[in-house]
């Protein structure tokens, strides 16, 4: 069964550069989800689109921004990276955004940022 | 929102049941109870979730108390592939912002 694609699986930046990370949901997926998730801790809820609309917003910071397009792929747009940035970050996706559907993770992308 | 609360770490021993429980008391009557685990370098897997039955998939056994303020998750037989971080997460319904938010899990140890 097809899973959620998360494209590059590894990310190597530079302080103060950008980077964007890209997500593709399972089909008829039509919500995605992004978390990034530092060394030793638990996941961190950034922020969720539902049919191409932003839905939900967690703790993103304002370097970050993201979008849902018509084909229901997401990107997370990253500017001004820092070190702290360095971390997973997983996309999830599922069929509306109703708390009696799971979620499906993708392998997440490591981004190291040095 | 409702939180909840997991023991840090547990252990078991192969091919034994093993019981994760999590305390939600602050539980409203539209919040879903859902587990996901994570294994290592891998991305969280949902597990199982429910309202006010219990529930049981392939996976495992989600057993939820009559006040629905706890739920336990249950693997029925403990394989080393089953050491993971759990996590309890309660969803609330027809709310906005209702998002799933990961808090500490339980980090599960499998002895041989």
């Amino acid at each position: 069964a097809a899973g959620v694609i998360q494209s590059p699986r590894h990310l190597i930046k530079e302080k103060r550069e950008t980077a964007t990370l890209k997500c593709y949901p399972i089909p008829r997926h039509d919500t995605v989800y992004w978390y990034q998730q530092g060394p030793g801790q638990d996941p961190q809820f950034l922020i969720s689109f539902y049919e191409k609309m932003q839905s939900d917003k967690g703790s993103i910071p304002d370097r970050f921004s993201a979008q849902q397009f018509s084909d229901y792929h997401s990107e997370l747009n990253m500017s001004s990276l820092e070190l702290g940035d360095s971390a997973l970050y997983f996309c999830a996706s599922s069929l509306l955004s109703l708390a009696n559907y799971g979620y499906t993770f993708g392998s997440g992308t490591r981004l190291t940022v040095v | 929102d409702a939180k909840t609360t997991q023991p840090n770490s547990m252990e078991s021993n192969e091919e034994e049941p093993v019981h994760l429980p999590c305390n939600h008391s602050t539980i409203s009557g539209t919040d879903y109870i859902h587990w996901y685990r994570q294994l290592p370098s891998q991305g969280p897997e949902y597990v199982i979730h429910g309202l006010t039955s219990n529930v049981n998939n392939r996976m495992a056994s989600l057993a939820i108390a009559e006040d629905r303020k706890s739920s336990t998750l249950i693997l029925h037989r403990a394989t080393l592939r089953d050491a993971a971080v759990y996590y309890c997460i309660l969803r609330a319904d027809w709310k906005e912002n209702n998002d799933m938010r990961f808090g500490a899990g339980t980090r599960l140890t499998v002895k041989p």
